[in-house]
């Protein structure tokens, strides 16, 4: 099955605590992307990847870092986790951005930083 | 840097059509303009994408006029499992996707 998988679902963590969620697709997709949705805010994307070992900022990168060392997988990493980085992850996936291909979303990592 | 505006929230009822348009004055030649349907605690889910003119898919139909400066998603008939917030989304330049602010729709019995 076609999917994107992310991990933990949820996350309870403290200030200053580094931490990774993982995100892994199995469709072969050169375009890998995070979000974080917040309310009132809707989705706004932290960092995108057009393919291995590319990545590059989205309108909120600050306090974040990914990694794209593989196809398949775009980790998104909390160096110093702070509270205001509470929030929804969503993780996606599309085949190419040239052709506006729609992109596919894992059901999300909800973080809570204390 | 195109920007979307739609409206906030929307109520309908079971079985009416339901007609969300989204502006976009400065989308580029190159966008397409691309709708997505989020359940709450769910990722988005792709519904329906244009270019220009009308499309039509199982789920939807998407209406754009020759300027391209705004897009009307329209579902038929709707049901109470058709509440959930839709999004219209443009290709912004350098790769950056922007999804604009969403249309909460609440379908009543």
């Amino acid at each position: 099955e076609a999917q994107v998988t992310q991990n933990p679902r949820y996350l309870i963590t403290v200030t200053g605590k580094k931490l990774t969620v993982t995100c892994s697709q199995n469709m072969n997709h050169e375009y890998m992307s995070w979000y974080r949705q917040d309310p009132g805010l809707g989705l706004r994307q932290i960092y995108y990847s057009m393919n291995v070992e590319v990545t590059d900022k989205g309108d909120v990168p600050e306090g974040y870092k990914v990694s794209r060392k593989e196809k398949r997988n775009f980790p998104l990493i909390l160096e110093s986790p702070s509270p205001n980085q509470t929030s929804l992850y969503f993780c996606a996936s599309s085949e190419d951005t040239e052709r506006n291909q729609p992109q596919h979303f894992g059901d999300g990592t909800r973080l809570s930083i204390l | 840097l195109a920007k979307t505006t739609q409206p906030i929230s929307m109520d309908s009822y079971e079985g009416q059509e339901v007609n969300i348009t989204c502006s976009h004055n400065n989308i580029a030649t190159n966008d397409y303009i691309t709708w997505y349907q989020q359940f709450p605690s769910q990722g988005p889910r792709f519904i329906i994408q244009g270019y220009k003119t009308k499309v039509t898919n199982e789920v939807a139909s998407l209406f754009i006029p020759a300027d391209r400066k705004s897009s009307t998603l329209s579902l038929p008939r709707v049901s109470l499992s058709d509440t959930a917030v839709y999004y219209c989304l443009l290709k912004a330049a350098g790769n950056k996707l922007t999804f604009g602010g969403g249309t909460r729709v609440l379908v009543k019995p």
